[in-house]
């Protein structure tokens, strides 16, 4: 069965633009969950939602935003970006308990 | 209190030796415990998971060993492969799929 997917892999921005990524779950999957990943904070937690409902924020600021639809596919925004939100963000779905399904990623540069 | 602290930040182990990576937590509600295993260019992948009334749990090459009194648990494995070099990370949880606190991340290299 197909994995999660996050479209794009890979995107440059300017200082001061906004961004969109997007989330594919695994079929099935309603919880979703992105995560911020950099060599010097590691993996961090940014927001998780389960049928189009946020259940979960961590502790990034305002300017880091998400959604879910009905189909479960999910899309997380960053407005006004600054150099230090160069990361790889990561998507991760999950049916169960069991634990997270990752996707590969979208590498975002902000130049 | 919800960190999770995990040593060594690098590992170098001899191919057939055994890989042993540690980790610590301080909230005591986290329940559910699972090792992700990162390559470069891919998203962590669950490798093996325990929970806090089992105090071992193996799979293959790969055990988790869990004391919920020291509020450690630690990664083993086993006739270590080149293959298996990769960062490790440890995690907790509450309630399993809800937000998870990771390890800082221990890069692993099997060397043949």
């Amino acid at each position: 069965k197909a994995g999660v997917t996050q479209t794009p892999r890979y995107l440059i921005k300017t200082r001061g633009q906004q961004v969109t990524l997007s989330c594919s779950p695994i079929s099935g999957h309603r919880s979703v969950s992105w995560y911020q990943q950099t060599p010097g904070q590691g993996l961090q937690f940014l927001f998780e939602y389960f049928s189009e409902t946020q259940r979960n924020k961590g502790n990034f600021p305002g300017r880091f935003s998400g959604r879910q639809f009905s189909n479960s596919r999910s899309e997380m925004n960053v407005s006004t970006l600054e150099l230090g939100d160069s990361a790889l963000y990561l998507c991760a779905s999950s049916l169960n308990e069991d634990g997270y399904t990752f996707g590969s990623g979208t590498r975002l540069t902000v130049v | 209190q919800q960190q999770v602290k995990q040593s060594p930040q690098s590992l170098i182990v001899q191919k057939g030796g055994i890989s042993i990576i540690n980790c610590a937590y301080e909230n005591t509600a986290f329940d559910y415990f699972p090792w992700y295993q990162q390559f470069p260019g891919k998203g962590p992948a669950l490798l093996i998971a325990i929970r806090p009334d089992v105090s071992e749990k193996k799979e293959g090459r790969f055990t988790i060993s869990f004391n919920k009194s020291a509020k450690q648990f630690s990664l083993h494995i086993m006739d270590s492969q080149p293959g298996d070099s990769a960062t490790y990370f440890c995690a907790a949880t509450l309630g399993g799929y809800q937000k998870v606190t990771f390890g800082t991340g221990t890069k692993l290299q099997v060397i043949p």
